[in-house]
């Protein structure tokens, strides 16, 4: 199947900074991803739809100006936590969708962000 | 998209079959029911899809009842990799790109 990957897998930051965490379709052209968030022990909640070249689709309660999406190109979608908080720890998962393959969505590995 | 409901977690031996079930009484007719798992912290990993028939592949087997309104993924011989979430969603496949529903799934455990 189709390879997706995010970066970094991990990361750690200071509360008040900003993290990006990348999604990237490594073997198909994606022209919509979708960005997840886990909790420990819950399950995968839909955060936004991201299509490229247009604006990212946000799900009720979620926070555009604090979750920056960007999908400048067919393979690559970008979301910044701006000013993270330790409620935002969390694991991040993306997913891209490959319209080659019957419209099969592929994930990534997640990103776990810690916000001290 | 159609509510599922399946048990919150199974056991099951290795090298046994493993029996998942997963209810989705109000699906509608254009709507698949489909596969994933997640292994502990990593992303969800597709498995299956159908529609009416029953499928199989190299990870599993789905069969779905007559009535659509309930399915078993059939896990044929477990391995303790085999241990994780397993989701079952129904949805709509089309042109549009629809985003997946995850509810709650199931907690698998091969033992030994």
């Amino acid at each position: 199947g189709a390879v997706v990957s995010q970066h970094p897998s991990r990361v750690i930051c200071k509360s008040g900074t900003s993290v990006k965490i990348e999604c990237r379709s490594l073997d198909f052209q994606a022209t919509t991803m979708f960005w997840y968030r886990q909790f420990p022990k819950q399950s995968l909640m839909l955060m936004a739809t991201s299509n490229e070249g247009s604006k990212a689709t946000y799900e009720q309660g979620v926070e555009k100006d604090k979750f920056l999406i960007n999908h400048a190109s067919l393979t690559l979608s970008t979301l910044t936590v701006t000013s993270a908080h330790p409620e935002d720890s969390s694991f991040y998962i993306c997913s891209a969708r490959d319209p080659e393959s019957s419209d099969e969505q592929f994930f990534g590995p997640g990103t776990r962000l810690t916000v001290l | 998209d159609a509510k599922t409901t399946q048990p919150p977690s199974m056991d099951c031996a290795e090298g046994r079959a493993a029996n998942l079930p997963c209810n989705h009484s109000t699906i509608s007719g254009n709507e698949y029911v489909y596969w994933y798992r997640q292994i502990h912290s990593q992303g969800p990993q597709y498995i299956i899809h159908g529609l009416k028939n029953n499928e199989t592949n190299e990870m599993a087997s789905l069969i779905i009842t007559e009535d659509r309104k309930s399915s078993t993924l059939i896990l044929p011989h477990a391995t303790l990799r085999d241990t994780a979430v397993y989701y079952c969603i129904v949805r709509v496949v089309s042109g549009s790109a629809r985003q997946l529903t995850f509810g709650s799934g199931t907690q698998l455990t091969v033992l030994p």
